[in-house]
């Protein structure tokens, strides 16, 4: 298993642009989540879904697209890019919504708006 | 404001010693806790897990967890130079395991 894939590893986007952040598992982990790292910070949840189809906001939507079409995709679209969008943002999933359960990590994408 | 508060260190320690990383949640009804190691330029792995008060031991990481005290640690014994990165604290009281993270603190480990 290849576990949580994320694409691309780094971007520099002018302001204004849009721009898709893709994320795949193959765990077939029915809850996905989108979380973006700002430097010296924790994470903060954007958006998350609990199956395809289905999408909720988390504490930072605000710029910020989720769609939910398959269990294993769950991509983030930037929509006119501002620099306080510049962030790590990590892709996480797991099988379901026990709070006992771990969630796996995808390695990050770096994005920088200039 | 669901918040979880760690000091950002860093916290150095010398090679051996027990390293001691500590996190206070606000939201009482926080079920579950994770703790997270980061190391620089990567994703968080988990390092532990814990639900129940008291302490949960795997290897040489102990959690505690104290819910009457809304408080959280992490003991590392026998630090090691390669255990040097960022543990971040997670709390989790929903449905959706929506988790809450803490700033994290940074470990520094000496030889």
């Amino acid at each position: 298993n290849a576990g949580v894939t994320q694409t691309p590893k780094f971007r520099i986007l002018k302001i204004g642009q849009s721009m898709t952040l893709q994320c795949t598992q193959d765990m077939n982990h029915n809850y996905m989540y989108w979380y973006r790292q700002d430097p010296g910070m924790g994470l903060k949840l954007i958006y998350y879904s609990v199956g395809a189809g289905i999408t909720d906001k988390g504490e930072v939507p605000n710029g910020y697209n989720v769609s939910r079409s398959t269990t294993e995709d769950f991509p983030l679209r930037l929509e006119l890019a501002a620099p306080s969008q510049t962030s790590v943002y990590f892709c996480a999933s797991t099988p379901d919504g026990s709070s006992y359960n771990e969630q796996f990590f995808g390695p990050g994408t770096r994005l920088t708006v200039l | 404001q669901k918040e979880v508060e760690q000091n950002s260190g860093p916290l150095s320690v010398p090679e051996g010693a027990i390293a001691s990383l500590n996190c206070t949640y606000s939201d009482r009804v926080s079920q579950s806790f994770f703790w997270y190691r980061q190391y620089s330029g990567k994703s968080p792995e988990l390092i532990m897990s814990i639900y129940s008060n008291g302490d949960k031991e795997d290897g040489r990481f102990t959690a505690q967890l104290n819910k009457a005290s809304q408080y959280v640690s992490l003991l590392i014994r026998d630090s090691q130079p390669s255990d040097s990165a960022t543990y971040l604290c997670a709390a989790s009281n929903t449905g959706f395991q929506k988790l809450v993270f803490g700033t994290g603190t940074r470990l520094l480990v000496s030889p």
